[in-house]
């Protein structure tokens, strides 16, 4: 039973370029997170859909993020014209949701580097 | 809103040691999980234990226990026997459970990196 799959796992970017980051989550798994952690800081929530809707995207900065999941393949995390201040590394998770207590279960990550 | 300090930057402790990283939550939430993340060198999160605000047990995971105390508003992860492999950043994160179901939307401190001398 795969995890859930990230890719790719190193983007590189030059300033003004777009960044596409996919995520797929675990088989069952209906419900995915994006988490973004800059470097020496823990992880903040940027947005959570379900498939082909968007449920909490509290987290998502205004301009240039946006995120979707939907009914056939997997879920993308979209930066266009990236800056420096973008580079962090970009965790997507996943849940079922529908039972009590679940542990969200989160890729390995892509770490997006801006030059 | 949900915040969670852990006030531990970084902790060494000797293998076979049991050591005991700290993290105090707060929120308005009358219902919410406490989890704890490992994240290795090699980046990945891995999930290690939870507890819910209303468990009366505290929980346990093979070598990882969740110290738990709600009046304090901590819930502090021990870790036995260390291992070289525990080495490792940690994470304390919080999430509302409103409605009985856990939702993904989590509050993570700031970590504590762990390092186990042999």
């Amino acid at each position: 039973n795969a995890g859930v799959m990230q890719n790719p796992r190193h983007l590189v970017r030059r300033r003004g370029q777009e960044a596409r980051l996919r995520c797929s989550p675990m088989k069952g798994h209906s419900h995915v997170y994006w988490y973004r952690q800059l470097p020496e800081e823990g992880l903040k929530f940027m947005v959570y859909l379900q498939k082909e809707n968007i449920i909490d995207e509290s987290g998502m900065p205004k301009e240039r993020f946006s995120a979707e999941f939907p009914k056939e393949g997997p879920s993308i995390l979209r930066i266009q014209q990236v800056v420096r201040g973008d580079s962090a590394a970009y965790f997507c998770a996943s849940s079922p949701l529908d039972r009590p207590n679940e542990k969200l279960f989160f890729g390995s990550g892509t770490q997006l580097s801006v030059l | 809103a949900q915040k969670i300090t852990q006030t531990q930057p970084g902790m060494f402790v000797q293998e076979k040691e049991a050591v005991t990283l700290d993290c105090t939550y707060d929120t308005s939430d009358q219902s919410y999980g406490l989890f704890w993340y490992k994240q290795p060198s090699s980046g990945e999160m891995i999930f290690l234990i939870y507890q819910g605000s209303y468990d009366e047990q505290n929980a346990t995971e093979g070598r990882y226990s969740l110290n738990f105390q709600k009046a304090r508003k901590s819930a502090n992860l021990v870790i036995s026997a260390s291992q070289l492999g525990d080495s490792a950043m940690y994470f304390c994160a919080i999430g509302s459970t409103a409605g009985g179901t856990s939702y993904g939307k989590l509050t993570f401190g700031q970590g504590t990196i762990l390092t186990v001398h042999p």
